[in-house]
């Protein structure tokens, strides 16, 4: 059964603090996305890594950074958290070179920070 | 960048055919997708289109694909309660971007 596993459901952090968001894969895709889902808004690409150490800018990377150290592996840093980044986060994978294949998603992270 | 548009609400009768629309902007994009997004769970993939294809049909799923004017749809024939969820259309380019609509919520009433 494939699986992407983010660490945590619910998520509560201080403005300002250092926020990891982790995200696994046990599929040995190429592909791992972060989004963030706000309502009206739909999904809104943050980053992406198509290989190991690989990263690319999605729409909205201001007040994030990732890495991608291991292939399984794509993590979201909030560097210093703010009230406006309170959200649901979704992490997803899928094989690179195959567009025609389907992306599949964790159960999201919902972080609020306060 | 990629920017995906979809119109945010539609309601429809439990038997009725519903039709859910997006517009895109990069036409490099090589597959466009649907995603559904049930209340409380995750995205799943319903179906895709290739974007040489016009149409594609999938048992009550219909996808029409209009690549001159970058519009995407899918109809759903019959629609039943367990229809009722957000739906996503997305795109793929050829550096492996992934991106979303907005998504659309239908809500179907028995």
């Amino acid at each position: 059964d494939v699986k992407v596993t983010q660490s945590s459901r619910y998520l509560v952090k201080r403005t300002g603090e250092k926020v990891f968001l982790e995200c696994v894969q046990d599929m040995d895709h190429e592909n791992m996305f972060w989004y963030r889902q706000d309502p009206g808004l739909g999904l809104r690409l943050i980053y992406f890594s198509y290989d190991v150490k690989m990263k690319e800018k999605g729409d909205i990377p201001e007040g994030y950074s990732v890495s991608r150290e291991k292939k399984e592996r794509f993590s979201l840093i909030l560097e210093s958290a703010s009230t406006n980044q309170t959200s649901m986060y979704l992490c997803a994978s899928s094989p690179r070179g195959q567009g025609g294949t389907e992306a599949f998603f964790g159960q999201g992270t919902r972080l609020t920070v306060v | 960048g990629e920017d995906v548009e979809q119109s945010l609400f539609l309601s429809v009768r439990e038997g009725d055919s519903s039709v859910i629309n997006c517009t895109y902007t990069d036409s490099s994009s090589t597959y466009l997708y649907w995603y559904k997004q049930e209340p409380g769970a995750g995205l799943q993939l319903l179906t895709y289109i290739f974007s040489n294809m016009d149409m594609k049909q999938d048992q009550r799923l219909t996808v029409l694909l209009n690549k001159k004017d970058k519009h995407l749809s899918l109809r759903i024939a019959d629609t039943q309660t367990g229809d009722s969820a957000i739906y996503f259309c997305a795109e793929m380019s050829g550096n492996n971007r992934l991106a979303f609509g907005k998504g659309n919520q239908v809500v179907v009433i028995p």
